[in-house]
């Protein structure tokens, strides 16, 4: 079963707008991952916060972390034609005491249209 | 650095065959992972190796099986392709969580993808 749940599943906007895409989860996390990937090709790492993190940024992206809630959010900034990609979000759920072997479990994603 | 490598890029078996898909890294990552990617859905894992000499079922194990010989290299075979099994397969590595700096960092690197149709 998919760990995360990401919302909406297709978004389309302007160049020059913002993206914001969410992502819910159900069990405890070690970090939660966003990564991207453009048609036809591999995923991306994009960006990872950790549990004991609410926010963190790198260039235009803005990324979210809210546990009692369960859920992330993504925002692009300042999109861009190139943004264009399907985008997933990705959870290192928290073992019993153990380790998660770095396994990850993916959301169905979310598809960003920027047009030019 | 040519980074996570998987051949072929595409095949196309008939049903009963069997075939198997090469995953190679460069990056001397401990783990490694396989997963099937099919329309409209996330990734999913079928197995997982935490390195060299072993391996472990993920999500969707069943129809696969998997071996890791040495280290950079990531074998996922089909004994016996079914048209269920027609999607596009993924490999991924990682360092081992908390290899970086003692903190948790499990970024995944992933390659190309094999497209694989089962008629």
């Amino acid at each position: 079963s998919q760990q995360g749940e990401e919302d909406p599943q297709a978004l389309s906007i302007q160049e020059g707008e913002n993206a914001t895409m969410n992502c819910s989860y159900k069990t405890s996390i070690n970090n939660l991952q966003w990564y991207r990937q453009n048609s036809g090709r591999g995923l991306v790492h994009l960006i990872l916060i950790r549990s004991n993190e609410r926010e963190k940024h790198s260039g235009r992206l803005r990324v979210t972390l809210d546990t009692s809630k369960k859920s992330s959010s993504l925002l692009i900034t300042a999109s861009r034609a190139a943004d264009t990609a399907s985008y997933f979000c990705a959870t290192d759920a928290a073992g019993a005491g153990g380790t998660s072997y770095g396994k990850l479990t993916f959301g169905q994603g979310t598809i960003l249209t920027v047009h030019p | 650095n040519a980074g996570v490598t998987q051949t072929p890029k595409f095949r196309v078996l008939k049903t009963g065959q069997s075939m198997t898909l090469l995953c190679a890294q460069d990056m001397n990552h401990e783990y490694m992972y396989w997963y099937r990617q099919d329309p409209g859905m996330g990734l999913r894992l079928i197995h997982y190796s935490v390195g060299e000499g072993t391996t472990a079922k993920g999500e969707v194990p069943d129809g696969y099986n998997v071996s890791r010989l040495k280290k950079q290299n990531f074998l996922l075979g089909l004994e016996s392709a079914a048209p269920s099994q027609t999607s596009v397969y993924f490999c991924a590595s990682s360092y081992h969580p908390g290899a970086l700096s003692g903190k948790i960092n499990n970024e995944q690197f992933f390659g190309p993808g094999t497209r694989l149709t089962v008629l």
